[in-house]
């Protein structure tokens, strides 16, 4: 069965230092998110992407935070320089669906702890 | 702006007993609404979906869950609880358009006892 592929894992940084972390969504799914959840809330939409463009970048702290699909099929999110508050679990997900929200498939996450 | 409502933070339910959770939408259109389930450090997994049609879905693992347009409610149901559904369970809504995207509730944790 296809997933979404996220990595790494767990990441453990002190602040001030940068992260990356990696998405490769299923294979045809135009569409791409990085959702971020922190401990006990629900996940909050970073940024959308539809192929390679964003679409949706809303919500994005774009002072420290990028995020790229330069060919249009996996992602990176990076922050720079990292903070206490950005301790979470950061979801990829992806859709096959545009313009129409159907099923978004998540990956397992990655766990972000600042030190 | 869409936003969804589950009121209740925490819910512990005995192992065979009946189990709903209760989620408001806020939308201006007809609702796209999903649940979905969260297991401890792991990633959502779908559970089922509403979009049109018959207001009572049928999902996996044996939930259900019917819409109330006029109570703007998406309650999740299952009629026997077992001890593997302990988890975190998430309604959602989804708009439509150009920026398509999926907007969360806070969650509900459901603890079984056995």
């Amino acid at each position: 069965e296809a997933e979404v592929a996220q990595s790494p894992r767990y990441k453990i940084t002190e602040k001030s230092q940068a992260v990356a972390f990696w998405c490769d969504p299923i294979s045809g799914h135009a569409t791409l998110y990085w959702y971020r959840q922190i401990l006990g809330q629900g996940p909050e939409l970073l940024v959308q992407f539809q192929d390679e463009s964003v679409v949706d970048d809303s919500q994005l702290p774009k002072d420290r935070f990028s995020a790229e699909r330069l060919k249009g099929v996996d992602s990176t999110l990076k922050i720079q320089p990292a903070e206490l508050g950005d301790s979470a679990m950061y979801l990829c997900a992806s859709s096959f669906s545009t313009g129409f929200v159907g099923e978004l498939f998540f990956g397992e996450g990655s766990r972000l702890t600042v030190l | 702006a869409q936003s969804v409502t589950q009121p209740d933070i925490h819910i512990t339910v005995s192992e065979g007993a009946s189990l709903e959770l209760r989620c408001n939408y806020s939308y201006g259109a007809t609702p796209y609404l999903f649940w979905y389930v969260q297991s401890p450090g792991q990633g959502l997994q779908l559970l089922l979906k509403y979009f049109s049609g018959d207001t009572l879905v049928q999902g996996i693992k044996g939930f259900e869950a019917e819409f109330k347009r006029s109570q703007s409610s998406f309650n999740l149901r299952k009629p026997s609880v077992h001890w593997s559904d302990a988890a975190e369970y998430f309604c959602a809504v989804g708009n439509t358009g150009t920026a398509s995207k999926l907007t969360f509730g806070t969650g509900t944790r459901l603890q079984v006892t056995l």
